[in-house]
């Protein structure tokens, strides 16, 4: 049983450069999330798919930041002209729904540094 | 909305020692779970135990035990004779059921040390 992975697993950038991460969910799982933690705190929600449809976006997802899921397999999430407010550790999560009920395994993450 | 608050943001114990970590929560939500992750050093968050609103048993896997109180809403954790290894950030996290509301609210987490 393969976990969750995530590609790159450190990015560093200059601010204003476009970058894009990789996320390759757990290959039974519908449902694929991604959400940001910065220092000291707990992750916070971004957005999620299930299969390849966007379903819900957070507030905190700028115009800036575009995620897909083509196929329903992996996704990817990109940051456009990146600020140095977006360094920070993105964490995707897939899950499997089973009745009413849902467990979210998370990758390692991708920790990005903006300069 | 929903909200999780860990109030100890840091704990350090000498190893053997049982140590609990608080979680409180608010939801409006009458059907919601409860949840715990560790995160280590490399950063991946691991899933340690789900906890439906309708079971308040309380549970308990090896070293682990979770404490759930609907009545305060509170959802805490020990750790009997806490070993280096447990070192980590632990996170409580809650969802509600159904959709969209399966995405998880963190609290801040609580750095433990558990030192030798």
């Amino acid at each position: 049983d393969t976990g969750v992975s995530q590609d790159p697993r450190h990015k560093i950038t200059k601010r204003g450069q476009n970058v894009t991460f990789r996320c390759d969910p757990i290959s039974e799982h519908n449902r694929l999330y991604w959400y940001r933690q910065t220092l000291g705190q707990g992750p916070e929600f971004l957005t999620y798919f299930q299969n390849e449809a966007q379903l819900e976006k957070s507030r905190l997802l700028s115009d800036r930041f575009s995620a897909e899921r083509p196929k329903g397999s992996f996704s990817t999430l990109e940051i456009q002209r990146t600020e140095q407010g977006d360094s920070a550790m993105y964490l995707c999560a897939s899950g499997r729904t089973s009745g009413s009920r849902e467990t979210q395994y998370f990758g390692p993450g991708t920790r990005l540094l903006v300069l | 909305a929903q909200k999780v608050t860990q109030a100890q943001t840091e704990i350090s114990v000498v190893e053997k020692e049982d140590v609990t970590l608080d979680c409180v929560y608010e939801t409006r939500d009458t059907t919601y779970y409860l949840f715990w992750y560790k995160q280590p050093p490399s950063g991946e968050l691991v899933f340690l135990i789900r906890r439906n609103s309708f079971d308040e048993q309380n549970e308990i896997s090896g070293r682990y035990s979770w404490n759930f109180q609907k009545s305060t809403s509170s959802f805490n954790f020990t750790i009997t004779a806490s070993q280096v290894v447990d070192s980590a950030v632990y996170f409580c996290a809650l969802s509600g059921s159904g959709g969209s509301n399966y995405k998880l609210t963190f609290g801040k987490g609580t750095l433990l040390t558990v030192n030798p």
